[in-house]
């Protein structure tokens, strides 16, 4: 099975930070690795597929980069709206679907 | 608008069964493949199984396999999860999310509901 690390797991920033968060998997998934947003209460929110494509409807500040097992979720300038947990997701294998396990963004 | 609503959570006995649906709206139901992903109390996300748009391929997380079953009614627009041979770790909020391609493999999960809670407990 795929194994999906985040870092870090979590982080404290203010608003207008650059935030970087990192998502590493245990083997090539070229670009099938999706970015996700989760706020307490609410089911999660699709940011970015395929590594680095932007979702309709999602800010410009955020951004994915990335190919094979190294990828970054970039939040160029942090706003209030983005404190928030967020999960990478690889849709690479059939049989899995693996989740990260989280980077918690709070505020400093 | 798409909306995903659950239901069926409840507070079942370890062993025992549960159905959660999934009403979809706002968008054609068949095209997209569907999913179960669930949420332990103050954990992360586990995908749990999908099927694709027209209900002929089904997947499924090792630690669900031969105990819950995925299926879909195209003709309602709805999405099912029977759950049998429920353990104390499926606890869980369930949420239902919908992919962006017919297929199950290779898309993104594009909308989400907001979930349905089931308790696994003696």
């Amino acid at each position: 099975d795929i194994q999906m690390t985040q870092s870090p797991s979590s982080l404290s920033a203010s608003v207008g930070d650059r935030v970087t968060i990192t998502c590493r998997a245990s083997q090539n998934i070229g670009s099938y690795l999706n970015w996700y947003q989760q706020k307490p209460g609410k089911g999660p929110k699709v940011l970015i597929y395929a590594a680095s494509n932007l979702e309709g409807g999602v800010p410009s500040r955020f951004s994915g980069r990335g190919y094979g097992t190294d990828f970054t979720l970039i939040i160029s300038s942090l706003q209030p709206d983005d404190f928030a947990t967020y999960y990478c997701q690889e849709t690479y294998s059939t049989f899995t679907f693996t989740f990260g396990p989280g980077t918690t963004v709070d505020m400093k | 608008e798409v909306q995903l609503l659950e239901s069926g959570g409840a507070l079942a006995r370890p062993g025992g069964s549960l159905r959660l649906s999934c009403a979809a709206s706002g968008f054609t139901f068949a095209n997209s493949a569907m999913h179960w992903v669930r949420q332990a109390p103050g954990k992360g996300l586990e995908w749990v199984s999908g099927l694709s748009g027209g209900g002929d391929s089904s997947y499924y997380a090792d630690s669900v396999k031969g105990r819950f079953s995925i299926y879909r009614d195209n003709s309602m627009n709805t999405l099912h999860l029977q759950m049998d041979g429920l353990r104390v770790d499926d606890t869980a909020l369930y949420y239902c999310a919908k992919a962006s391609l017919a297929r199950v493999w290779g898309s993104h999960f594009d909308s989400w509901g907001q979930g349905t809670l089931v308790t696994v407990s003696s």
